[in-house]
């Protein structure tokens, strides 16, 4: 069974400073999926960023970036110019890319605090 | 955009009453899922539907049930509340893989969660 493993139960950063939120999983598929949520304080839960297994270049979406190592089996987020609007509960979830569902398992999460 | 609605935010009931969490989505997608959310587990899957009146257990599914009559609507039961089951709950949809269409990905949509206490 594949398991999603955050470290770090909480996190803290400067506003404007760069943070990176941890991430490892254990799978024994070639082809999979790895995502990041974030679940602002009181609001719904989105979708940050999503990397490809079979992709090798890291995924960016503006200020958000990841450093996947499949070997490694790694999957953190970069959060660049951090913002008070980043602070939040983050998760990271793993999908594989077999069968006809679409379920994530999820990380025990990262609350993020931004410091002004 | 995709709307995931549940119908209540916050919720108090008895130990022992019958409890009904529902969820309803505007995009048509064939998947619902419905999740438990606590401080140091993380989201845990309790039920997942492929389709309407499909239905199967996800990791956590004892004392709870599901109900999927209409293909926007996903219902979760708790058939006799207990205390350990205060929780945030919270629904996701998405479509099933193969029905990405262009610029859009197959990333599941969360509701806003539904905070309930048994009392």
């Amino acid at each position: 069974a594949q398991t999603v493993t955050q470290s770090q139960p909480e996190m803290s950063v400067q506003e404007a400073e760069t943070v990176t939120l941890s991430c490892t999983y254990d799978t024994s598929e070639s082809d999979y999926y790895l995502f990041w949520y974030k679940q602002p304080p009181s609001r719904q839960m989105i979708l940050v960023i999503r990397q490809e297994a079979y992709k090798q270049q890291n995924a960016t979406e503006n200020r958000f970036s990841v450093n996947f190592q499949k070997a490694a089996k790694s999957f953190s987020l970069k959060i660049s110019d951090s913002q008070l609007g980043d602070a939040a509960m983050y998760f990271c979830a793993y999908r594989s890319a077999n069968g006809a569902t679409n379920k994530l398992i999820f990380g025990t999460g990262t609350l993020l605090a931004v410091q002004p | 955009d995709v709307k995931v609605t549940q119908s209540s935010r916050y919720l108090v009931k008895r130990t022992g009453e019958k409890v009904f969490l529902e969820c309803v989505q505007d995009m048509d997608h064939e998947n619902m899922f419905w999740y438990r959310q606590d401080p140091g587990l993380g989201l845990r899957l309790i039920y997942f539907s492929y389709d309407v009146k499909m239905k199967e257990k996800g990791d956590i599914p004892e004392g709870y049930s599901v109900s999927r009559e209409k293909k926007e609507r996903f219902s979760l039961i708790l058939e006799s509340a207990s205390t350990n089951q205060t929780s945030m709950y919270l629904c996701a949809s998405s479509l099933i893989p193969g029905r990405e269409t262009s610029g859009r990905w197959n990333e599941q949509f969360f509701g806003p969660g539904t905070r309930l206490t048994v009392l």
